[in-house]
């Protein structure tokens, strides 16, 4: 069955650019779903970054826009995510998840990652 | 922005006590695009509800969502041991957003 891991590194420094990427396995990037991440504060609740389809089409939450990018990679059926001048509110569990058809939902979550902004 | 408020915040309750969980959004939910996860400690949120009362593949039917607008409700019917948790709504009709969850603890 299809499986997404995150990776990346744990610890950015503040200013710096955090950057993750999922991979899915068990199934293909350019089937006909879309790709998130969400993000968790520690012990806050859940925020929406974005998500990309395999042409490359994004939707980014507007209160991020301008810091995110969100990638695709189908040569090696995986999805990136760069977060740029980050701050110490930008630590987090980051998940990505995968969203059927545009549904809205997400049905497929990855374990997440925890990155933490410190110097 | 559409923002979810949910309530309460906390809810004890006793295993196979009904637990009843609201979310409020700030404005009208388009087409009732309307979801609810559960999140267990340590764990990636699980998707229970989809449409505001379809369930999703797997989810027992003592889960039930209902309404429409900008009130929506999770309905557990019988709490089981495993149903304590934190449950987060989510509407998909503007954009994506997520409230601030609610914590179903045992009393």
């Amino acid at each position: 069955q299809v499986q997404l891991q995150e990776s990346g590194p744990g610890l950015v420094k503040p200013s710096g650019t955090l950057s993750l990427t999922c991979a899915v396995s068990g199934g293909s990037i350019s089937s006909s779903n879309w790709w998130s991440w969400v993000r968790q504060p520690p012990g806050k609740g859940l925020e929406w970054i974005g998500e990309i389809y395999h042409s490359g089409s994004t939707n980014y939450n507007p209160s991020l826009k301008s810091r995110v990018t969100i990638s695709v990679d189908k040569s090696k059926n995986q999805f990136s995510l760069k977060l740029s001048s980050v701050t110490a509110a930008d630590t987090a569990v980051y998940y990505c998840a995968r969203e059927p058809s545009l549904s809205g939902t997400f049905d497929l979550w990855g374990r997440g990652t925890l990155v933490t902004v410190s110097s | 922005e559409i923002v979810l408020t949910q309530s309460p915040g906390t809810l004890s309750l006793s295993p196979g006590e009904r637990a009843t969980l609201s979310c409020r959004a700030s404005q009208s939910v388009s087409s009732s695009y309307l979801a609810w996860y559960q999140q267990k400690p340590g764990q990636a949120p699980r998707l229970l509800i989809y449409g505001a009362s379809s369930r999703a593949t797997g989810i027992p039917d003592r889960f039930s969502g209902s309404g429409s607008g900008t009130d929506f409700t999770l309905t557990i019917s019988r709490l089981e041991p495993e149903d304590f948790a934190v449950y987060y709504c989510q509407q998909y009709g503007s954009s994506r957003g997520f409230g601030g969850g609610t914590k179903v603890e045992i009393k």
